[in-house]
């Protein structure tokens, strides 16, 4: 099974400090698409950020930015400027090209301390 | 701009009654569509995909069933709720790999 694993499932960060989240994945595909997928209190999953494997160049969106290795078949979350706004349960996820599902891992709880 | 409406958002139904939840997607035509399940404190199972109006495919064998009537419609049934059928039930509709989640239903049985 192609599976993706998230090894920490609590991190903490001060307010304003920057935080990573880990991330590997399995698969034997070349071509593959990795998400962060931020699920808030109210349980709604948002997209926060998306690499496509054949890019080199690490996808960034404002405050969070990736660190892909694909060789390691690593996918890292950085949020740097931690607000609070930022505490939620982040997943990671990771899909073939084209129509099939996401495989998920087993999330990452966040917490921002003011 | 897409956007993707789930209701019921709440539902509390006693063990052995039927289940219709209910997922629509406006702004896109043929999106792939999508169901997870999220049990307390635990990650996304998929239930049900569809990549068209009459392809659905099933993920988990279980008392669900998943009907597409309209291109931009889902459904997830059940003719008995079992009590490990609760939790948060997520709609997603996707394109170009990417998939966009719906805001859930909140499903406890009793």
């Amino acid at each position: 099974a192609q599976t993706v694993t998230q090894s920490q499932p609590e991190m903490s960060v001060q307010e304003a400090e920057t935080v990573t989240l880990s991330c590997t994945y399995d698969t034997s595909e070349s071509d593959y698409y990795l998400f962060w997928y931020k699920q808030p209190p109210s349980r709604q999953m948002i997209l926060v950020i998306r690499q496509e494997a054949y890019k080199q160049q690490n996808a960034t969106e404002n405050r969070f930015s990736v660190n892909f290795q694909k060789a390691a078949k690593s996918f890292s979350l950085k949020i740097s400027d931690s607000q609070l706004g930022d505490a939620a349960m982040y997943f990671c996820a990771r899909t073939s090209s084209g129509n099939t599902p996401l495989v998920f891992g087993k999330g990452t709880r966040l917490s921002v301390i003011a | 701009s897409q956007t993707i409406h789930q209701w019921p958002a709440t539902l509390v139904q006693p063990v052995g009654s039927p289940l219709s939840l209910e997922c629509t997607v406006e702004g896109t035509s043929n999106p792939n569509l999508y169901w997870y399940r999220q049990a307390a404190g635990r990650g996304l199972q998929l239930l049900f995909y569809s990549i068209g109006i009459d392809q659905i495919s099933s993920e988990v064998p279980q008392n669900l069933s998943a009907s597409r009537p309209q291109d931009r419609q889902f459904i997830l049934s059940s003719k008995k709720l079992l009590l490990s059928d609760s939790g948060f039930y997520l709609c997603a509709w996707g394109t170009s790999a990417t998939q966009y989640f719906g805001p859930g239903t909140r499903l406890t049985v009793l």
